[in-house]
């Protein structure tokens, strides 16, 4: 099956810097990267995704970029708020199911 | 309600008790998954369900977690004989389920569990 990885597992930012956080995924045939936002016991909710026709995607003062050959995609936050601070999760979907698989989460922190 | 509904938001129980969980997706998805997610974890996947087709289990940890999928509505996960490591926040999700669409994944509070 797919294995999702990654990194940094925790990231500290101040205010109004950016904050880049790194996946990777094994399975070529993965063709949908969404990534959630898990505020503190809350529930995840989807950020951003991206499909794998597509380099690149933002939202205001959110991006993902996807590097289809290198098998890694990333999430940019832009001009970081405290209300940024949360659990950000990617997650890869196969191709031949509707299957979703997480990487372990980074815990993100936005100093005022 | 518009939502994903999980219920008991808690649970405590003791070891060797068999629990239940139940989720109450939102109505029309056709899709519904179960996470696990431990203290500082990631989301550990457990078993999806789509429409009338065969669950995919691939992801129950062993034979004592087992769930089902009533008239593709509600699912219930059941933990018989439970171990402290156990103890997690088991989140449902449900989305559309539309194979090759949209995917975005909706998701409950969760229900979390505690095994003394």
């Amino acid at each position: 099956g797919e294995n999702v990885e990654q990194h940094p597992s925790t990231l500290s930012v101040q205010e109004g810097d950016s904050a880049v956080i790194k996946c990777t995924y094994s399975d070529s045939a993965s063709n949908y990267f969404p990534w959630y936002k898990q505020e503190l016991g809350k529930r995840p909710q989807l950020i951003i995704d991206i499909r794998s026709n597509v380099g690149e995607k933002k939202d205001q003062r959110i991006a993902v970029t996807l590097n289809k050959t290198a098998k890694h995609f990333s999430l940019h936050i832009t001009e970081t708020q405290p209300e940024d601070s949360a659990v950000y999760f990617c997650a890869a979907r196969g191709n031949t199911g509707n299957q979703f698989y997480f990487g372990t989460g980074t815990s993100l922190t936005v100093i005022p | 309600g518009a939502g994903v509904s999980q219920s008991p938001s808690n649970k405590v129980t003791e070891k060797g008790k068999d629990v239940e969980l139940r989720c109450d997706p939102i109505s029309g998805h056709t899709a519904l998954y179960w996470y696990r997610q431990s203290l500082g974890q990631g989301l550990e996947f457990l078993i999806y369900f789509q429409g009338n087709s065969a669950p995919d289990k691939s992801g129950l940890p062993s034979d004592r977690f087992s769930a089902e999928r009533t008239g593709g509505s509600v699912s219930t996960l059941t933990i018989q004989r439970t171990q402290q490591e156990d103890s997690a926040v088991y989140l449902c999700a449900s989305s559309p389920g539309l194979a090759g669409g949209a995917g975005e994944l909706f998701f409950g509070e969760g229900s979390r569990l505690t095994v003394l």
